[in-house]
């Protein structure tokens, strides 16, 4: 089976921190995704990553950046934690070929005081 | 232009019961891949059933099955004889192209409570 896991269930940080979420997958997949999920939105794409060292922003990529340094990690950065960045983080990852699913850790619920 | 719509924000069913999920997309990419995800009050994302476009038949998995209107842009998840277990948030999802790079768009989900 596909694990991907990710460092926090839960966190709590404050205004203007530096916040790392990481991600891990065991399953050698090419491409990580990192989403935000807020109610009513669904899930929204921050940054996603189909190789070591390649990023592509997604849709909501401002006040955020990623490291790939290696295929099974994929980090998100918060440089500046602001209020509004409170939120559920998931993470996922996919093999890279026709068809095939992402698979999800089990979310990052981050608190911005 | 929202991609995917979930019309539905939630929804309560018997038991036992048969559910439809709505979803409608909008794409003019000929190639894409349409997902739906469930997601319990544990807050993970689990996988339960893919369509391609170019599929010719309706994707099933066990109690799930997908209705592909490809014509009227729909892609509804049908799950028979409902269980108190899949009481949970439904996603639809889809990927444009088959580039592995493609990024997947999410709908605004539906909360299904299944009524004991």
């Amino acid at each position: 089976d596909v694990k991907v896991t990710q460092s926090s269930r839960y966190l709590v940080k404050r205004t203007g921190e530096k916040v790392f979420l990481e991600c891990v997958q065991d399953m050698d997949h090419e491409n990580m995704f990192w989403y935000r999920q807020d109610p009513g939105l669904g899930l929204r794409l921050i940054y996603f990553s189909y190789d070591v060292k390649m990023k592509e922003k997604g849709d909501i990529p401002e006040g955020y950046s990623v490291s790939r340094e290696k295929k099974e990690r994929f980090s998100l950065i918060l440089e500046s934690a602001s209020t509004n960045q409170t939120s559920m983080y998931l993470c996922a990852s996919s093999l890279g070929q026709v068809g095939d699913t992402q698979y999800f850790g089990p979310g990052t619920r981050l608190t911005v005081l | 232009a929202q991609k995917i719509t979930q019309t539905q924000p939630g929804m309560f069913v018997q038991e036992k019961e048969a559910v439809t999920l709505d979803c409608t997309y909008d794409t003019s990419d000929p190639s894409y891949g349409l997902f739906w995800y469930k997601q319990p009050s544990s807050g993970e994302m689990i996988f339960l059933i893919y369509q391609g476009s170019y599929d010719q038949q309706n994707a099933t998995e066990g109690r799930y099955s997908l209705n592909f209107q490809k014509a009227r842009k729909s892609a509804n998840l049908v799950i028979s004889a409902s269980q108190l277990g899949d009481s949970a948030m439904y996603f639809c999802a889809m990927r444009e192209g088959y580039s592995s790079a493609s990024k997947i768009i999410f709908g605004s989900g539906t909360r299904l409570s299944i009524r004991p």
